[in-house]
């Protein structure tokens, strides 16, 4: 069965600017995660979907949203960019929203801010 | 202290050597998670264990959980096992994934 897929792979955006990203989840798998990856910081943990409700949340300030459709998919939204959010941002499925679940991620999306 | 601790930061090795890569950690945990990082950045999701031992392949991952340590084995290593590889922990009180540093590998020909 298809992996997780994110779209776009690469984006490049100005500052002040806003942008969502997408990730459609292994079928069947209902809990998406996602995570943001710098040099400076690893990986960070931005929030988790599940059945459309956000389950958990991680320190990233109000810019930061997402979202969960009914068929699983999720977006993320960043808006008023900034420099320091040019990042690798992961998403992750999983089948059920739980901790001994195994998490499948996507290629990423490259976001660069200038 | 960060939670999870990676050794060695950066390992490089000649192929066919047996590579070690440790990961020791200080939270509570439902389960540990080592992933693969390639450049360009796609995840794959190597092992997922609770307790004893896994294998896959040339992969053999380990954990002792009185210890808080987790080991990730490669034997016969090959240049294509250049990658990333994540240590990340499931705590025992959330769901979001605790991660280490990574430890970047690096096999030569």
């Amino acid at each position: 069965k298809a992996g997780v897929t994110q779209t776009p792979r690469y984006l490049i955006k100005t500052r002040g600017q806003q942008v969502t990203l997408s990730c459609s989840p292994i079928s069947g798998h209902r809990s998406v995660s996602w995570y943001q990856q710098t040099p400076g910081q690893g990986l960070q943990f931005l929030f988790e979907y599940f059945s459309e409700t956000q389950r958990n949340k991680g320190n990233f300030p109000g810019r930061f949203s997402g979202r969960q459709f009914s068929n699983s998919r999720s977006e993320m939204n960043v808006s008023t960019l900034e420099l320091g959010d040019s990042a690798l941002y992961l998403c992750a499925s999983s089948f059920i929203s739980s901790r001994n679940t195994e998490a499948f991620f996507g290629q990423g999306t490259r976001l660069t801010v200038v | 202290k960060n939670e999870v601790e990676q050794s060695p930061q950066n390992l490089t090795a000649q192929e066919g050597e047996f590579i070690t890569i440790n990961c020791s950690y200080s939270v509570g945990i439902s389960a540990l998670h080592w992933l693969q990082q390639h450049p360009g950045g796609g995840i794959v999701s190597l092992f997922m264990l609770s307790s004893g031992k896994k294998k896959h392949g040339r992969l053999i991952a380990t954990i002792n959980i009185q210890e808080k340590h987790s080991s990730l084995h490669i034997t016969a290593s090959h240049p294509r096992d250049s990658a990333v590889y994540i240590c990340a922990v499931s705590g025992d009180s959330n769901y979001q994934l605790i991660w280490g540093a990574g430890t970047k590998l690096i096999i030569k020909p």
